[in-house]
């Protein structure tokens, strides 16, 4: 079946790292792809999508890019804040199927 | 606009008792799930609805029940806890059905069960 695969972290950043977050995908077809976070003690937010292969999604600075050609889509913000620290998943789903989440990563961002 | 939102925030049950996780939605999405979250391994889907008076098993069904009598609600009962069935529990909806629609997905605030 459908899986994603993501670093687990927990991943420690100082305010204005580089930050990325690997995550890589296994599904037949098609898939969209998305990344979540969640904010200590609340539910999962949307944070970007990306609909087919080499679109790229963006919010709140963070980027995110679909290559279908290496079964990827890393997360990644040029310069971190406090306040980005969070839960942040990788998830996919296929037309006519249900999300499928991968694990989570951890992000801790040091003043 | 309330979202979802679920209740109660957090429970302790002991082993064998029964409850319902409460959850409703005001934004009349035909698409209701809910998940577990356990530490290193994502949100796993229990059990779906594709809209009122249909609902589905998802990867980790057992010992759960819900129904769907109205778009609104979408109750998860737990039929005798289990302290494997500790976790963090999440509601979801989106519009739209199984086979279509949208894909973003809203998400209530969490219940942190325990079971002893």
């Amino acid at each position: 079946g459908d899986s994603v695969t993501q670093m687990e972290g927990p991943v420690t950043l100082s305010e204005e790292a580089f930050l990325t977050i690997n995550c890589t995908y296994t599904a037949t077809g098609y898939p969209s792809l998305f990344w979540y976070v969640q904010y200590p003690g609340e539910g999962l937010q949307l944070l970007l999508k990306a609909t087919k292969a080499d679109d790229k999604g963006s919010n709140k600075g963070f980027e995110a890019t679909y290559r279908k050609e290496t079964t990827s889509f890393h997360l990644e913000k040029g310069s971190v804040q406090v306040s980005d620290s969070a839960v942040y998943f990788c998830a996919l789903r296929n037309y006519g199927q249900n999300f499928v989440f991968g694990p989570g990563t951890r992000l801790s961002v040091l003043p | 606009n309330a979202g979802v939102t679920q209740t109660p925030k957090f429970q302790v049950l002991k082993t064998g008792q029964s409850m319902t996780l409460q959850c409703a939605q005001d934004m009349n999405h035909e698409y209701m799930s809910w998940y577990r979250q356990d530490p290193g391994m994502g949100l796993r889907l229990i059990h779906y609805s594709v809209g009122a008076g249909i609902t589905d098993q998802g990867e980790v069904p057992n010992g759960y029940n819900v129904s769907r009598s109205t778009t609104e609600d979408f109750p998860l009962r737990l039929l005798s806890a289990a302290p494997s069935q500790t976790s963090v529990y999440f509601c979801a909806s989106r519009p739209g059905t199984l086979s279509g629609g949208p894909d973003t997905q809203y998400f209530g605030p969490g219940t942190r069960l325990t079971v002893l």
